[in-house]
């Protein structure tokens, strides 16, 4: 059975901090995809990420970063000076690789991020 | 721009009336959509996997006579909640893949029972 771990309920930073979040899964399968959504009070969920288990190279995309260890079957995200507008609930999520269009996520139990001014 | 709309984004009704979501794939077919409940303060679950032309699949512990999907066409998929009762209230949203693996979710449904 594939399971996502997302140990920190929540966390809270200072404006300009960098914060790591952190996510390791549990999957039988040799191919998957992982994932990291965010969701802010409106309820939306946002894609921020796809990695496939194939790819291990990290990850940069402005002061957003992940990193994906295959080792140790973790897949973290790093925000690099950490904003008011990060403040959210951070989900990682892991599917197995589609045989037809379309798969289904297990979610993590999501990071709550609360960035201050 | 959104590539999944789903309609309402957020609705009250009384304890043992029906409540029908809508989730529309835009500019594209979905033959599989997905839908997922999320309670306050916990994590996104899979409800059921939709099918165009075909039932719906349920998780286990989903009530099929209870949450009923009609997937009517290649851009269309529906949520029935009939009988809704207090703890039917939820958060519900659904995802539609425009292309394999990939997971685009709607704007989500805020269900009140009241």
């Amino acid at each position: 059975a594939q399971k996502v771990t997302q140990a920190q309920t929540e966390i809270s930073v200072v404006e300009k901090e960098d914060v790591t979040l952190d996510c390791v899964y549990e999957t039988r399968d040799t191919t998957y995809y992982l994932f990291w959504y965010k969701q802010p009070p409106s309820g939306e969920l946002v894609f921020l990420i796809r990695r496939n288990s194939f790819d291990e190279q990290n990850e940069i995309s402005g002061r957003y970063s992940w990193n994906f260890q295959k080792s140790t079957s973790s897949f973290n995200f790093t925000i690099t000076a950490s904003q008011v507008v990060d403040s959210a609930v951070y989900f990682c999520a892991l599917s197995e690789v589609p045989l037809i269009v379309g798969n289904k996520l297990v979610f993590g139990a999501g990071t709550i991020l609360r960035v201050k001014s | 721009g959104a590539v999944v709309s789903q309609h309402p984004s957020w609705v009250i009704c009384k304890s043992g009336t029906s409540v029908k979501i809508e989730c529309r794939s835009l500019d594209f077919q979905a033959t599989t959509m997905f839908w997922y409940r999320q309670f306050p303060k916990q994590s996104l679950m899979l409800m059921a996997t939709s099918n165009e032309g075909s039932k719906a699949t349920y998780e286990q512990g989903v009530e099929k006579d209870k949450f009923l999907i009609n997937h009517a066409s290649l851009t269309l998929s529906t949520l029935t909640v009939t009988s809704a009762h207090p703890e039917d209230s939820s958060f519900y949203i659904c995802s539609a893949p425009r292309q394999p693996a990939e997971a685009f979710f709607g704007q989500g449904t805020r269900l009140t029972v009241v």
